[in-house]
């Protein structure tokens, strides 16, 4: 089991620029989660998805974040543009869930995004 | 609706113990608990989904008390190894969905 991989894992960018980040869940997961951590508002959720659909997307910030999970294996984070307050490790998380089960999150190794 | 985690932050000597606590104000389906090391990723300890259920990972342990909205995660006889940033995430219905609060931090000393 190869775990949750992100990409990058390190991306520096100059404000007002695009930025994408990106996650593959772990196979068989039905629910894929968007975390940005910082200092001052540590593991905040930002959206997440089941079976491919968006459910909550309440904690995105503002309008220049978008999300996507085009498939089972892939989702994406957009920021465009970008500002330095966005700067922040952004983790992508899997698991699966049932009405019978718990089950963990499985945390990506994340990307630190730093926006000068 | 973020759980609130007290201390914010310990400092120990190896071999004591500390008790770090996660209170929500809404009634909880599960409470999970993960650590997390400088520059790593959280990491899996443990979940609780009964009330007043207690469970344990090696001298770690916790326990759920439903009523209270509460739990309390256990660190008995500490190591040097269970330093790092101690997470609760909060599931309020069983909807997959897990909010976590703001972590606290513990330094064990040799």
């Amino acid at each position: 089991d190869a775990g949750v991989i992100q990409s990058p894992r390190h991306e520096v960018t100059e404000m007002g620029q695009e930025v994408t980040l990106r996650c593959k869940p772990i196979s068989g997961h039905d629910y894929l989660f968007w975390y940005r951590q910082t200092m001052m508002r540590g593991l905040e959720l930002l959206i997440y998805f089941n079976n491919n659909v968006p459910i909550d997307d309440s904690g995105m910030p503002e309008d220049r974040f978008s999300a996507k999970m085009p498939n089972a294996s892939f989702s994406t984070l957009k920021i465009q543009p970008s500002e330095p307050r966005d700067s922040a490790v952004y983790f992508c998380a899997s698991r699966r869930q049932g009405l019978t089960y718990n089950s963990p999150l499985h945390f990506g190794n994340g990307t630190r995004l730093t926006v000068t | 609706q973020q759980p609130v985690q007290s201390p914010q932050a310990v400092i120990l000597r190896e071999g004591e113990d500390a008790v770090i606590n996660c209170s929500s104000s809404k009634a909880l389906y599960s409470v999970h608990w993960y650590r997390q090391k400088h520059g790593e990723a959280p990491v899996f300890l443990m979940i609780l989904l009964k009330g007043g259920e207690q469970k344990g990972h090696e001298k770690i342990s916790a326990s759920f008390n439903e009523k209270k909205q509460q739990s309390s995660l256990y660190l008995t006889a500490s190591q040097l190894s269970y330093s790092g940033t101690y997470f609760c995430g909060t599931e309020i219905v069983n909807t997959g969905k897990l909010i976590f609060g703001q972590g606290t931090t513990l330094q064990v000393k040799p």
